[in-house]
């Protein structure tokens, strides 16, 4: 496979559940990024990782946990979650972090009920 | 705040028209500029950018014009084509900063009627 590929393209969840989102790049790409989608928004960085180093976290509710345990991997561990948390999660890689521009994978479109 | 704004929320063209999307920015510090198209269900894909160095950069039916004093951008697409439907996204960086992190706006709705 080449590019980004999240999995899974679709997660329903309760709020007591406990779930991760996976995000896997073949591009060679030392960094890698989370972003959220919510409706009417702008794309949101929650996290940022460089060589596996996570570089930062903007502000980001402690019930979302990343985990980069390498250069071409990124978890989101996602426990105790809210009904506004119900949004596109995307994850995107890029080679450096001079910002010229991202791979994005598809996303993963999250429910929480 | 927002620091990059697209202020219009959708836009519709007939095929064969220009489309002008619209960006505007604020942090003077920004000096690449990118646009992102997305497909419903589909993640951004990288469609065109520019550097602060240049006002204008072109790749085929795209061009982007950008406005420093304005802190203004535009994505001009000529002639429109239905395929072009979809969200288009203004994203700006500090290039070469540490973080590297792009600052999207909102996205602009593109529809493109045959």
């Amino acid at each position: 496979e080449t590019g980004v590929t999240q999995t899974p393209r679709h997660l329903v969840m309760g709020m007591t559940n406990k779930k991760s989102l996976k995000c896997e790049q073949h591009l060679g790409h030392n960094a890698m990024y989370w972003y959220k989608q919510s409706a009417k928004k702008p794309l949101e960085l929650m996290f940022v990782y460089n060589f596996k180093e996570q570089t930062e976290n903007n502000s980001v509710p402690s019930r979302f946990s990343p985990e980069c345990p390498n250069s071409s991997h990124l978890f989101l561990h996602l426990h105790t979650l809210q009904p506004e948390d119900s949004a596109l999660y995307l994850c995107a890689s890029s080679q450096d972090l001079t910002g010229t521009g991202y791979t994005f994978g598809s996303g993963t479109r999250l429910t929480v009920v | 705040d927002q620091q990059v704004k697209q202020n219009s929320p959708s836009l519709s063209v007939q095929e064969g028209r220009i489309s002008i999307l619209n960006c505007d920015y604020t942090n003077s510090m920004f000096d690449y500029f990118l646009w992102y198209k997305k497909y419903p269900a589909e993640g951004p894909t990288f469609l065109i950018s520019i550097s602060s160095i240049k006002d204008k950069n072109e790749d085929g039916r795209f061009t982007v014009f950008l406005n420093k004093s304005a802190k203004h951008l535009s994505l001009h697409i000529v002639p429109s084509q239905p395929g072009d439907s979809a969200v288009y996204f203004c994203a700006a960086s500090i290039y070469g900063g540490s973080q590297g992190n792009l600052i999207f706006g909102k996205g602009t709705k593109l529809s493109v009627k045959p």
